[in-house]
């Protein structure tokens, strides 16, 4: 089991251009969930999945937030146009549909935007 | 607004002394509650849960205590080691997403 694979694990853009993060879920799990960490607000849920089916994006910031899942093995948060306050660490977790199963983080990705 | 809330930004506790680190949540829904530890540079992961029919969860040298009518959780770390410093995240689930708080800080002094 690779567990939960980000990438990239850092990313340095310049305000204004667009940023794919990418994650491959843990192979069986049905949800998969994107967080953003800062140090105001922790660790903030963005979206999450349900069998590659969005469920909520409320916690998606602005329409400038936009995430897709073609498939049960991958996932994508596009970030478009970047700005400053967009720069976090960025988790992505996968988990089974076992009400109590434990979400699985992968190492994140840090963006800064500068 | 934070459904989940913890108020200690950080703690430090000597090594071998306990380490109680608190979380509260406003959100009656929440039935099951989580805690996570991070290091710096990777993913949090999972350290102990707690059901909300239950009122105490052992695992080791870690427990997770909960009371419903204040809405709070604890968890107590016994005794800590250095090993410990970390980042601690209370999570709570609604049956579907899990929410966080902000993290408390623990550093265990040799």
């Amino acid at each position: 089991d690779a567990g939960v694979i980000q990438s990239p694990r850092h990313e340095v853009t310049e305000m204004g251009q667009e940023v794919t993060l990418r994650c491959k879920p843990i192979s069986g799990h049905d949800y998969l969930f994107w967080y953003r960490q800062t140090m105001m607000r922790g660790l903030e849920l963005l979206i999450y999945f349900n069998n590659n089916v969005p469920i909520d994006d409320s916690g998606m910031p602005e329409d400038r937030f936009s995430a897709k899942m073609p498939n049960a093995s991958f996932s994508t948060l596009k970030i478009q146009p970047s700005e400053p306050r967009d720069s976090a660490v960025y988790f992505c977790a996968s988990r089974q549909a076992n009400y109590n199963s434990p979400l699985h983080f992968g190492n994140g990705t840090r963006l800064t935007v500068t | 607004d934070q459904q989940v809330k913890q108020n200690s930004p950080s703690l430090s506790v000597q090594e071998g002394r306990i380490s109680i680190l608190n979380c509260d949540y406003t959100n009656s829904m929440f039935d099951y509650f989580l805690w996570y530890k991070k290091y710096p540079a990777e993913g949090p992961t999972f350290l102990i849960s707690i059901s909300s029919i239950k009122d105490k969860n052992e695992d080791g040298r870690f427990t997770v205590f909960l009371n419903k009518s204040a809405k709070h959780l604890s968890l107590h770390i016994v005794p800590s080691q250095p090993g410990d410093s970390a980042v601690y995240f209370c999570a709570a689930s609604d049956g579907n997403k899990l929410v966080f708080g902000a993290g408390t800080i623990l550093r265990v002094k040799s």
